[in-house]
């Protein structure tokens, strides 16, 4: 009940293209989903995260939509550019980042983006 | 990286011995967290601390300690490293209320022989 399942586990996108990555979870307590950015040899950086109280948020090219029905989520990144090849980490929050704000994480997509 | 260091950044042990990874911030967040990177498991919690000498387990926590003694560190202890505990640890930081980002720092990659 407290994983958050992500696929696919790789994925290759030509320049321009749209990249897709799909999340699901169980817990409906669940109230904060984010999308996490890893570069090769860094530390995770949030990329951008949304409530159940909304179906989509859009921050520039990217995109996440929310199905609470479905309790699935996706992150859109459109346009890929070859420097959006990075490794992507959906999670899930109860508490809605308050006292201890747990993320659960997604076992993560590795994007490559073809020039 | 949000003011977040991590010491040492590479380590080389070997079983049975002791290993502690340090982590600082600087940015007086409230909430510290560890977490170990596996291929095909994601991030995982180990121990996070949501104040000073005031710590909880997490999902994997077994083999680990964790201590807090001021709001800038956060000490990670493997008691006695086993070859399954080679992994690449992160720590990550939060203010905790209303927002719910964690900050990550650069990561330890540890392996153990």
């Amino acid at each position: 009940q407290q994983q958050v399942k992500q696929s696919p586990q790789s994925l290759i996108v030509q320049k321009g293209g749209i990249s897709i990555i799909n999340c699901a979870y169980e817990n409906t307590a669940f109230d904060y989903f984010p999308w996490y950015q890893q570069f090769p040899g860094k530390g995770p950086a949030l990329l951008i995260a949304i409530r159940p109280d909304v179906s989509e948020k859009k921050e520039g090219r990217f995109t996440i939509s929310f199905n609470k029905s479905a309790k699935q989520f996706s992150l859109h990144i459109m346009d890929s550019q070859p420097g959006d090849s990075a490794t992507y980490f959906c999670a899930a929050s109860k508490d809605r980042g308050g006292a201890t704000n747990k993320l659960i994480f997604g076992t993560g997509t590795l994007l490559a983006v073809q020039p | 990286d949000a003011g977040i260091t991590q010491s040492p950044r590479h380590k080389v042990t070997e079983t049975g011995t002791p290993v502690t990874l340090r982590c600082h911030q600087t940015e007086n967040h409230r909430y510290m967290y560890w977490y170990r990177q596996d291929p095909g498991h994601g991030l995982r919690l180990i121990h996070y601390s949501y104040g000073v000498k005031d710590t909880d387990k997490g999902e994997v926590s077994d083999g680990y300690s964790v201590s807090r003694s001021k709001t800038e560190d956060f000490l990670l202890t493997l008691e006695s490293a086993t070859s399954s505990q080679t992994s690449v640890y992160f720590c990550a930081i939060s203010e905790g209320l209303g927002d719910g980002t964690q900050y990550f720092g650069p990561g330890t990659r540890l392996l153990v022989l």
